[in-house]
């Protein structure tokens, strides 16, 4: 059982819109700016898509955008594509005794 | 651009010590700016932290796994490693290793992984 708890799966068709959600507690998504996620095609290296809740690397496409309320933060594809399929993964930093935890993953299917 | 490599056997015994090795390649291990991890994932499975190292030396561990892991670098071959003991079937996963920049928080380069089977 994962400490962040997201949703195993979401779907949507090219074009339109999903949020990926991702609940934690107080100790962690709650209490800190540092919430990342990550985008995972299987067999690739995992690649950091949102960090310190909101904001986008370098070469990250706009159409990806993180928030965050109280617990639970918040991962939005809009006008999805074909290559956003993947599966993704939060995570948030918990403080200097647990350091890092991690969502279970969402598989995303663009329809 | 930097790369990270995993390598080591994929077939642990149960109550052995698991090793795994990261190569950093286009870059130095050295930089002041990253710490340096190891995360894995078991087979259906969402990802688990495992600890990190600093060049200086420094380790933080996940608490669960904290008296069986063993991280290390070594800066001259510009890798560092990872020492799970006393394994067990829990302990198949595919492992990563991931650079964490300081400056924004996030595990921004990671491994393909490498998948490590706990089996007699």
């Amino acid at each position: 059982q994962s400490a962040l708890t997201q949703p195993a799966s979401v779907s949507g068709s090219p074009g339109q819109s999903i949020t990926i959600s991702c609940t934690g507690t107080s100790s962690d998504v709650g209490s800190y700016n540092a919430v990342s996620w990550y985008q995972h095609h299987p067999g690739k290296a995992p690649k950091v898509m949102i960090y310190e809740g909101s904001k986008r690397p370098s070469g990250v496409s706009n159409r990806f955008s993180g928030s965050k309320s109280g617990n639970t933060a918040s991962l939005t594809i809009s006008g999805l594509q074909a290559e956003d399929e993947a599966d993704y993964y939060c995570c948030s930093y918990a403080g200097s005794s647990t350091f890092w935890v991690f969502g279970g993953g969402t598989k995303l299917t663009v329809l | 651009q930097v790369q990270l490599q995993e390598s080591g056997p994929g077939l642990v015994k149960p109550s052995e010590t698991l090793s795994l090795t990261c190569t950093v390649s286009g870059g130095s291990i050295s930089s002041g700016s990253y710490y340096w991890s190891w995360i894995r994932q078991p087979a259906g499975k969402g990802l688990e932290w495992i600890g990190r190292i600093y060049t200086s030396g420094s380790t933080n561990y996940n608490p669960s796994l904290k008296s069986r892991v063993t991280i290390s670098v070594d800066t001259s071959k510009n890798q560092f490693s990872l020492k799970l003991s006393s394994v067990t079937a829990a302990d198949t996963a595919v492992y990563y290793c991931a650079r964490r920049d300081t400056r924004t928080d996030a595990f921004d380069i990671w491994g393909q992984g490498t998948m490590v089977t706990v089996s007699s």
